[in-house]
Parts: structure tokens; sequence; C-alpha cells
């Protein structure tokens, strides 16, 4: 089975601090993804990378960066969290060629 | 700006019954429309997909209804079950997974 894992299940930051959101896939995946789930928004895209070192913007970008070193960790940053950026996170993967994405379980992370 | 606009956000059904969840999206580029299902404290999973070339696809008791020239499409679950319990999204992205277009979701709640 696909398995992509969030390192942590619930953060609490304080406003103004870097955050680190990392997420490790092992099925040897090209594509991954940064999503952030809001309640009447849906699931918003961030950021996705279809390759190592690669990265593109996705709808919501801004207050955001990304990281991928290497080909089954994607991490998430932001760079001076804010009360505005406390939401549930997910991480999810892809083959290049298939379709189907393979998510986490999720961080829900609360700045203070 | 909403790119794929889904309906009703929250949705009760008694056992047995049908459940329909509406979809519907403006970007006419749009050739791959999955739906995923997120049951609480879990990821979101492919739940059944479609193509534009096909007006229905069946799967079990789920199936995609679309309808291109309206530009719409929906998901039907039959003989609807308490385990069908979850939040279900529509999407919809070009040339495969890579920035798929989320709908706001539907939390279904199938009562005994």
């Amino acid at each position: 089975d696909v398995k992509v894992t969030q390192s942590s299940r619930y953060l609490v930051k304080r406003t103004g601090e870097k955050v680190f959101l990392e997420c490790v896939q092992d099925m040897d995946h090209e594509n991954m993804f940064w999503y952030r789930q809001d309640p009447g928004l849906g699931l918003r895209l961030i950021y996705f990378s279809y390759d190592v070192k690669m990265k593109e913007k996705g709808d919501i970008p801004e207050g955001y960066s990304v990281s991928r070193e290497k080909k089954e960790r994607f991490s998430l940053i932001l760079e001076s969290a804010s009360t505005n950026q406390t939401s549930m996170y997910l991480c999810a993967s892809s083959v290049r060629t298939n379709t189907e994405a393979f998510f986490g379980q999720g961080t829900r992370l609360t700045v203070v | 700006q909403q790119q794929v606009k889904q309906s009703p956000q929250s949705l009760i059904v008694q056992k047995g019954g049908i459940s329909i969840i509406n979809c519907a999206y403006e970007n006419t580029a749009f050739d791959y429309f999955p739906w995923y299902q997120q049951f609480p404290g879990k990821g979101p999973a492919l739940l059944i997909a479609i193509r534009p070339d096909v007006s229905e696809k069946k799967e079990g008791r789920f199936t995609i209804s679309f309808n291109k020239s309206a530009k719409q499409f929906s998901l039907h679950i039959m003989d609807s079950q308490p385990g069908d319990s979850a939040t279900y999204f529509c999407a919809a992205s070009i040339g495969g997974y890579q920035k798929v277009t989320f709908g706001i979701g539907t939390k279904l709640q199938v009562i005994p």
C-alpha cells in the first residue's frame, strides 16, 4: 500500500514562528503536493513538485514556501506563521503518469 | 473564484436511500473528474473518476453521471449506508493530476 506520512497530526505555534511541516512518501512517486483544507473552502493547492528540487505555485502560495531535496520528502514552510494560517494541511503524492493522488492523514496547525 | 462548484454542502439521507451530490465547472479544458471520499481524521481517498468521453461510470453502489454540454457532473450513491457517512469532494484537472481543482466538499450523513 502507498503510504504518505505527515510528521505531526497536531501542531500549535505562535504568531511569527517559522514552521516546518514534513511529508514523506514511500512509493517513489514523482509528484508531491501540499493542500490546505478549510470548512466551506474545500481543498486548495498551495504548492506542488513534479521532481526533486522542482516546485510550482498552486492557487494560494502566499506566505508559504516548499523544499524538495529528496524524492520521497516534501516540506512546507511557513516563514512567519500568522493566525490566518490556522488550518488542516494535507500532503499528497502521485505517480507522474497516473491520475490518482494518495493523501496523508493531515496536520492540524493552530497559530496563536 | 470557484472553478468547481459543489452542492449541497451537507446532506442527510436515510439508510437505503439515494445520495446525490452535484458539481459544475467552467473550464472546458478540464478532462479528468475524480471524486474523493474523506472520513473524519483521515486524508481524502480516490473513490471513482470519469473522463468526458463517457456519460456515466458505475462502481458498485457509486455512479458518476457526466453532462459535457451542461458542464455538470454528479455522484449518486445508491442504497446509502451509515458507513458511507463522510465528506465527498468532486474535483477536476487538465491532463492528469497536476493542479487538481477541488469543490468545497459535501458532508454526507446517512442515518439508520
